[in-house]
């Protein structure tokens, strides 16, 4: 099983700041990586697939980078819309598909 | 505009069974892969089990195995999970999914409560 790992678990950020965040893999999953926004109460929204592919409807903002066992998502300039939870997840090898355990963006 | 939308969900006895299903829209559902992701309260979001596009091919996460299983209606449109044994663990919102490019479309989710 890949075990994924995102760090960190909370990030405070001010509107208008970069925000970075990091998923690793514990093995090579190519690019076969996807990033996911989650809203309380809400279903997570595919946001990047392929490590580097925006969903359609995605904002330029976003963007994601990476291949093998390192990842980024990174926000270039947060709006109020995105403080959320991050998830990644791999599909490269499965089953099972495995997902990191989240990254928290709160009002800094 | 791709719709998924679940129901089903409710409070059920520990080693008691449910049946969630989910009715697609907007899209030919025989052409997709689906899939079924649980979040239990206040945790991450874990992948359940995963179906082809014509029902031939199931996959599961250990924890449900002989427990659960996925199925699909393509007539109907429509996603099914049949859950027994049930535990106290298996407590979450269940969300189906397309499998595409990850998973990139979702319903909102039904909650499923074990407790006695």
């Amino acid at each position: 099983e890949v075990v994924m790992s995102q760090s960190p678990a909370t990030l405070s950020v001010s509107p208008g700041e970069r925000a970075i965040f990091s998923c690793r893999a514990s093995q090579s999953i190519a690019n076969n990586l996807a990033w996911y926004q989650q809203k309380p109460g809400q279903a997570p929204r595919l946001l990047i697939y392929g490590a580097s592919t925006r969903a359609t409807g995605i904002p330029a903002r976003f963007s994601g980078s990476g291949s093998g066992t390192e990842f980024t998502l990174t926000i270039s300039s947060l709006q109020s819309e995105d403080f959320a939870v991050y998830h990644c997840q791999q599909y490269n090898k499965w089953p099972p598909w495995t997902f990191g355990q989240g990254t928290k963006v709160e009002i800094k | 505009e791709v719709q998924l939308v679940e129901s089903g969900g409710g409070l059920v006895q520990p080693g008691g069974s449910r049946r969630v299903s989910c009715a697609a829209s907007g899209f030919i559902f025989g052409s997709f892969y689906m899939g079924w992701v649980r979040q239990a309260p206040g945790k991450g979001l874990e992948w359940v089990a995963n179906i082809n596009k014509d029902g031939s091919e199931k996959f599961y996460v250990d924890s449900v195995k002989g427990r659960f299983t996925i199925s699909r209606d393509n007539a109907k449109n429509s996603l099914y999970l049949q859950m027994s044994s049930l535990r106290v663990e298996d407590t979450a919102v269940y969300y189906c999914a397309r499998d595409w490019n990850g998973l990139d479309h979702w319903g909102q989710g039904t909650l499923v409560t074990v407790s006695p």
